[in-house]
């Protein structure tokens, strides 16, 4: 597609209940980032892919968030047992290479809501 | 670790008045260095990055941010504030090490008084 495309663009969650994220890159990127904005918060990393090589997790914030992309396309970020800390908005992005030079090209977001 | 540093959330100035966002960064490597612009409610928009060659770099919108290695700094600035320029602005780094993670800062938002 033309951007990055991430759905849904609004989720509302019990506490305690598993959610799944999606984002669906621009074609041919290689690279993808998702990462977490809370309310007046700057952008958390969570978890780099890059090409075939091994994911970057190393900002997942517990064990109850995981990722994955499947055939170098689309990733899905899930949250389990969500909790009232886990509301915020969640960023994908793309980018062409792997080093980043191109800049990142960022969807719009999923605004989870844990009530 | 890389890191990067936004001096003042919040910045306010006058429609017409020049606009200064401040960005230190830490690399101990030649960083990639960015620029990005939120408005509410919406994604995140590149405005200009640095990679490598003129340390000045000019963007969209009339921004223009630059390079100077000998301060660490990559401040953005526009000559003319516009009412429209109201938002929020992440500075964010890259490149730093072989990851290339993009690390941003904590954002400075811009208020334009008219």
């Amino acid at each position: 597609g033309a951007g990055v495309s991430q759905s849904p663009s609004n989720k509302v969650t019990e506490k305690g209940k598993d959610v799944e994220l999606r984002c669906d890159p621009i074609s041919g990127h290689t690279a993808l980032y998702w990462y977490r904005q809370s309310l007046g918060q700057g952008l958390e990393f969570l978890i780099y892919f890059q090409g075939n090589s091994a994911p970057d997790k190393s900002g997942l914030p517990s064990d109850r968030f995981s990722a994955e992309r499947t055939g170098g396309s689309v990733s899905t970020l899930t949250i389990q047992r969500t909790q009232q800390e886990d509301s915020a908005v969640y960023l994908c992005a793309s980018s062409p290479d792997l080093t980043g030079g191109y800049g990142y090209t960022f969807g719009s977001g999923t605004r989870l809501t844990v009530v | 670790a890389q890191s990067v540093t936004q001096l003042g959330s919040h910045v306010s100035v006058s429609e017409g008045a020049l606009v200064l966002l401040r960005c230190n960064y830490s690399s101990s490597v030649p960083p990639y260095l960015f620029w990005y612009v939120q408005y509410p409610n919406q994604g995140l928009q590149l405005l200009l990055k640095y990679t490598t060659g003129a340390t000045l770099v000019k963007g969209i919108n009339g921004f223009e941010a630059e390079f100077k290695k000998s301060e660490t700094s990559f401040h953005l600035t526009k000559p003319s504030a516009h009412m429209s320029d109201a938002a929020e602005y992440f500075c964010a780094v890259s490149g730093a090490d072989s990851s290339y993670k993009l690390i941003f800062g904590s954002g400075t938002r811009l208020l334009v008084r008219p």
